[in-house]
């Protein structure tokens, strides 16, 4: 199996700019998570999914970030407008069932930076 | 308010030493702890606790659960340079990740 795959691998913007970033999670993991790490807050939850629905979005910043999950292949989190403090590596997980008991599998990662 | 401490923030050890990590949580309807271990890239999957008082282990590494005074230890012999990482302790319900122990292995 590819693993978690994330796109893009790294990101450049401007602020004020839309940012999509976009995740495929292992086949047949039912839950999907996204999650935002930097030096200063650590690994933060985002929002995460099972079986496309999302769960929980109480991670979420702000009214900047959505995230969806139209398929059980593929999720997107967006930030619309972005700003410098959205600087940040975004992960992408899955696991595979929508038990509180099974490990997450992790992809590589989006570098985002807003300037 | 949920919260995971980990200790210490960071090690530098010698190769051959043995070395503990803890992690400390706070947290309502848990479920399990998870330890990982995060090199340059996305963290990795190491061991799940659920149950107190049982030991997993893998190789040179082995964890713990105490689900009474709410902490868990991950320790590891015989330490190598490839230890070099930051270990990451989660607990679900909600994936509350602690800051991590930052472990520096050297020759």
């Amino acid at each position: 199996d590819a693993g978690v795959i994330q796109s893009p691998r790294h990101e450049v913007t401007e602020m004020g700019q839309e940012v999509t970033l976009r995740c495929k999670p292992i086949s047949g993991h039912n839950s999907l998570f996204w999650y935002r790490q930097t030096m200063m807050r650590g690994l933060e939850l985002l929002i995460y999914f099972n079986n496309n629905v999302p769960i929980d979005d109480s991670g979420m910043p702000e009214d900047r970030f959505s995230a969806k999950m139209p398929n059980a292949s593929f999720s997107t989190l967006k930030i619309q407008p972005s700003e410098p403090r959205d600087s940040a590596v975004y992960f992408c997980a899955s696991s595979p069932a929508d038990s509180r008991y099974y490990e997450q599998y992790f992809g590589p990662g989006t570098r985002l930076t807003v300037t | 308010e949920d919260k995971v401490v980990q200790s210490p923030l960071s090690l530098v050890v010698h190769e051959g030493d043995t070395v503990t990590l803890n992690c400390s949580y706070e947290v309502t309807n848990f479920r399990s702890l998870l330890w990982y271990k995060q090199e340059k890239k996305a963290p990795t999957f190491l061991f799940m606790l659920t149950s107190s008082g049982i030991e997993k282990k893998s190789g040179r590494l082995s964890s713990i659960l105490d689900k009474k005074e709410l902490f868990s230890i991950l320790n590891i012999t015989a330490t190598q340079t490839g230890d070099s990482a930051v270990y990451l302790c989660a607990v679900r319900n909600q994936f509350y990740f602690g800051t991590g122990t930052s472990l520096t292995v050297i020759p």
